[in-house]
């Protein structure tokens, strides 16, 4: 079936690090690719987004690639700031069928000043 | 402001009693979803709508139920037959096709 893994979090960072969160999909066919970010207590919002292989979603400073060939969509940042503190969820669609979303369990970041 | 309006945000219920959680959205979307989130873990879905008057389940439906009768909303109902209801509750909706969904801020719901 349709899956989404993502790196166990928490992620505890220096501010100005270099981030980056793993995903890896399994999926029949050629899904979407998103990453969601969660503020606490907040719904998800929209990162970033790829909708084909070799396609690169950015938004913010964050980035993320779509490589199918490794079946993996990281999210990398190059410097990460205090305010980047959050829930992060890789997620994956499909342009058919029931366009029901799949997510991942979610990364907690903790960036410390 | 187009967006998607989930209230209560806190909602505090006895066991065995039902309650509904409210979702509007004035995006003019037409799919409409309900996730359950609980602590450290993912989203899972309990059920989902593509068009007025028609909803489907998905991965954890049972003690929930839900309605659409219009396009703007689409409300959960937490029943007693639901174990542990005790969770917080997204609202989310998109244009469908592989399209962003856009999510609601949540409403948690507490059963003492």
């Amino acid at each position: 079936g349709n899956s989404v893994t993502q790196m166990e979090g928490p992620v505890t960072l220096s501010e100005e690090a270099f981030l980056t969160i793993n995903c890896t999909y399994t999926a029949t066919g050629y899904p979407s690719l998103f990453w969601y970010v969660q503020y606490p207590g907040e719904g998800l919002q929209l990162l970033l987004k790829a909708t084909k292989a070799d396609d690169k979603g950015s938004n913010k400073g964050f980035e993320a690639t779509y490589r199918k060939e490794t079946t993996s969509f990281h999210l990398e940042k190059g410097s990460v700031q205090v305010s980047d503190s959050a829930v992060y969820f890789c997620a994956l669609t499909f342009t058919s069928g029931t366009y029901k979303y799949i997510f991942g369990t979610g990364t907690r970041l903790k960036v410390l000043a | 402001d187009g967006g998607i309006t989930q209230s209560p945000k806190y909602l505090f219920r006895k066991e065995g009693q039902n309650v509904t959680l409210s979702c509007e959205q004035n995006l003019n979307h037409d799919a409409m979803y309900w996730y359950r989130q609980d602590p450290g873990q993912g989203l899972r879905l309990i059920y989902y709508s593509q068009i007025v008057n028609d909803f489907q389940k998905g991965d954890i439906a049972e003690g929930y139920s839900v309605s659409r009768e219009k396009k703007e909303s689409f409300p959960l109902t937490v029943t007693s037959a639901q174990k542990n209801p005790t969770a917080f509750y997204l609202c989310a909706s998109d244009r469908g096709q592989s399209n962003e969904q856009f999510f609601g801020p949540g409403t948690r719901l507490t059963v003492l």
